[in-house]
Order: C-alpha cells, then sequence, then structure tokens
C-alpha cells in the first residue's frame, strides 16, 4: 500500500528558482521522511521528520510537516542543474499493522533547466 | 569505507530460473530491507529483517525468498514462482525500524 502521494508528478523550473513539492499521506504517522533518487540509482535520504515537528532546514533544504492536514512540502531553494532527480516522500505509519515500514510515494521528478 | 552494496548491476534470469540478489552492508545496521521499484512508481517493500535470523514479509513477498544469517548480509532470492521479476532491486538498512535507511545502488533484474 501507497501512503505518500507526491504531488506535482513532474516539475520542470530554470536554474536558480524555488521547487516545492507536496506530499499527502492517510493515517497517524510517526514520522516523514523525503528521499531523492538520481536516474537509475539508489535513494539518498534529504530529511527525516518527526510528527511533533512543524519544519526541519538542511542546507538548502526546507521541511514543513502539518499533521492536521496529513501533508508535508519539500522546499529546495535556488535549485541547481544536479538537483534534477526524483523526490519521494515516505511515512512510518505510528501504530497497528505496518507500523514498521517505510510506506513511499510514486515521487515527483524534478527537472531543472541550467 | 562504511555503505551498502548490492551485486550483480545486472542479472539476467531464464524462465523457471531461481535467481539470488547479494545486500551487503558494514555500518553495523541491525535492520535490513529489500524493495521493488518498477519504471515511474514508487518503492514496494518485499521482506524486511529486524535483527539476525529473523525476518518479516512486506507487502509483496510472494515469489521472494529471504534469509539473514549474518548481520551484514541480507540475500534475496526471486523465484520461479515470481512470474513478473522484471524490476530495479533496492536493498535498504537501518540502525532499527523507523528510522533513516540508507541505499544500495540498485540490481536490475531482467528476464531473457
Amino acid at each position: 500500500s501507497q501512503q505518500g502521494e507526491e504531488d506535482p508528478q513532474a516539475l520542470s523550473i530554470q536554474e536558480g528558482e524555488n521547487a516545492t513539492m507536496n506530499c499527502s499521506y492517510k493515517t497517524s504517522i510517526n514520522n516523514l521522511q523525503w528521499y531523492r533518487q538520481n536516474s537509475g540509482r539508489g535513494l539518498v535520504h534529504l530529511i527525516l521528520i518527526r510528527s511533533n515537528e512543524r519544519e526541519k532546514h538542511s542546507g538548502r533544504l526546507r521541511v514543513t510537516l502539518d499533521t492536521s492536514k496529513k501533508s508535508s512540502s519539500l522546499l529546495i531553494t535556488a535549485s541547481r542543474a544536479a538537483d534534477t532527480a526524483s523526490y519521494f516522500c515516505a511515512t512510518v505509519n505510528n501504530s497497528g499493522a505496518g507500523s514498521y515500514q517505510l510506506t513511499f510515494g510514486k515521487g515527483t521528478k524534478l527537472s531543472v533547466i541550467p | 569505507d562504511g555503505g551498502i552494496t548490492q551485486s550483480p548491476k545486472y542479472l539476467f534470469r531464464k524462465e523457471g530460473q531461481n535467481v539470488t540478489l547479494s545486500c551487503e552492508q558494514n555500518l553495523n545496521h541491525d535492520a535490513m530491507y529489500w524493495y521493488r521499484q518498477d519504471p515511474g512508481q514508487g518503492l514496494r517493500l518485499i521482506y524486511y529483517s529486524q535483527i539476525v535470523n529473523d525476518f518479516q514479509k512486506g507487502d509483496i513477498a510472494e515469489g521472494y525468498s529471504v534469509s539473514r544469517e549474518k548481520k551484514e548480509s541480507f540475500p534475496l532470492t526471486v523465484t520461479s514462482a515470481q512470474k513478473n521479476p522484471t524490476a530495479f532491486y533496492l536493498c535498504a538498512s537501518s540502525t532499527y525500524i523507523k528510522e533513516t535507511q540508507y541505499f544500495g545502488p540498485g540490481t536490475r533484474l531482467l528476464v531473457l
């Protein structure tokens, strides 16, 4: 089952612009994680935000979490061509069946044009 | 260097054949995972293991088998019962369940 749903499915921007990707989920979560995947490669962890946190920063990345709306957003500021990749959100359920596993969305494909 | 490795990078399977994908980590992580990724899709969990000699089925375990005899190793066998095995397979590990996962580079399995 895929809990996280990213929006948009694809995003194309010019280098230097900001990129915002959104993730919605359905059930109560323990934490939410964002990963990046370059074409044909493994995933790289970006940020983990816990259910009691509202915002986290890491370099040019800013993640917000709104548990009342069951949504999260990933903002990449001052984008670079090297940011071109697919971005996935993944949720860990808070309890019950499946509380052990990370459930991934289908991803947002970001293209940054030089 | 600490990390997680997968081999081979590409694997070809003939009809009715079992094939095994290797996953090794030297991060001293307790938990390990296998995912399947189809084109344009997210990852789906096949099996996971929280500790040596223990593993649990994920969402799509049918046609796959695993073992966890050593902390560092979590091989995945794609059996002949898996009728649509063509996919990109990713192995991951984490200190324990629910935390950040570290991924290997993946193995692409193709059917001849």
